[in-house]
């Protein structure tokens, strides 16, 4: 079964500084994997996704994930945060065999607030 | 671009009421499915659809039935609405059943159940 840790419920980052939201995954064989943003009462809004080729994936808003096979990790990151960054982000695992729901499993959630 | 589009947006129901939560999109995708958002659990599965006219339990399906009549829509029925239904509901969709594309979600319905 796959799974997706997030580490950390709350992420607190100066505006301006360089933000880093954790991602840890568990699948049987090679992973999609997604991030996600929520903002209050919204739905979620797709920020990027790792798929094949390089590891260093750019998306939405300027966030970037660095994917790294051997630690298992997808971590998002942005060099330089704004206020308007505080959200609750999620990251999301898809089964890359196929067959069954194929849907897609997601972490927890971490809250990230930047403080002006 | 309407995308994904689901009602209402907010709904009260009392234990044992029935009521259908609508899902449609206009992007002609054929995957759709419905997840449920609680505190601390992140988003999890409840059914999905590959399809017209084919659908399927995802992780939590109890005490929820869906159909697919058409290619548009997915709607989602609780026919005997319970205080652990209570939950914020999004219906997704992406272009095909295939890992790598991209599911996109709807803004939500905000059930309570008392």
């Amino acid at each position: 079964a796959q799974s997706v840790a997030q580490p950390e419920d709350q992420v607190n980052v100066a505006e301006g500084n360089p933000l880093t939201v954790k991602c840890t995954y568990s699948v049987s064989g090679n992973p999609y994997l997604f991030w996600y943003v929520q903002y209050p009462n919204r739905g979620l809004q797709f920020l990027l996704k790792y798929i094949t080729g390089d590891n260093l994936v750019k998306g939405s808003y300027g966030f970037e994930a660095e994917f790294n096979k051997s630690q298992t990790s997808f971590h998002l990151k942005k060099p330089s945060a704004l206020v308007s960054d505080s959200a609750l982000y999620f990251c999301a695992v898809r089964d890359i065999t196929g067959g069954g729901a194929d849907g897609l499993t997601f972490g927890k959630g971490t809250h990230l607030i930047i403080q002006p | 671009n309407a995308g994904v589009t689901q009602t209402p947006k907010f709904q009260v129901l009392k234990t044992g009421q029935s009521m259908t939560l609508q899902c449609a999109q206009d992007m002609n995708h054929e995957y759709m499915s419905w997840y449920r958002q609680d505190p601390g659990m992140g988003l999890r599965l409840i059914h999905y659809s590959v399809g017209a006219g084919i659908t399927d339990q995802g992780e939590v399906p109890n005490g929820y039935n869906v159909s697919r009549s058409t290619t548009e829509d997915f709607p989602l029925r609780l026919l005997s609405a319970a205080p652990s239904q209570t939950s914020v509901y999004f219906c997704a969709s992406s272009y095909s059943r295939g890992s790598g594309n991209t599911i996109y979600f709807g803004e939500g319905s905000w059930l309570t159940v008392v």
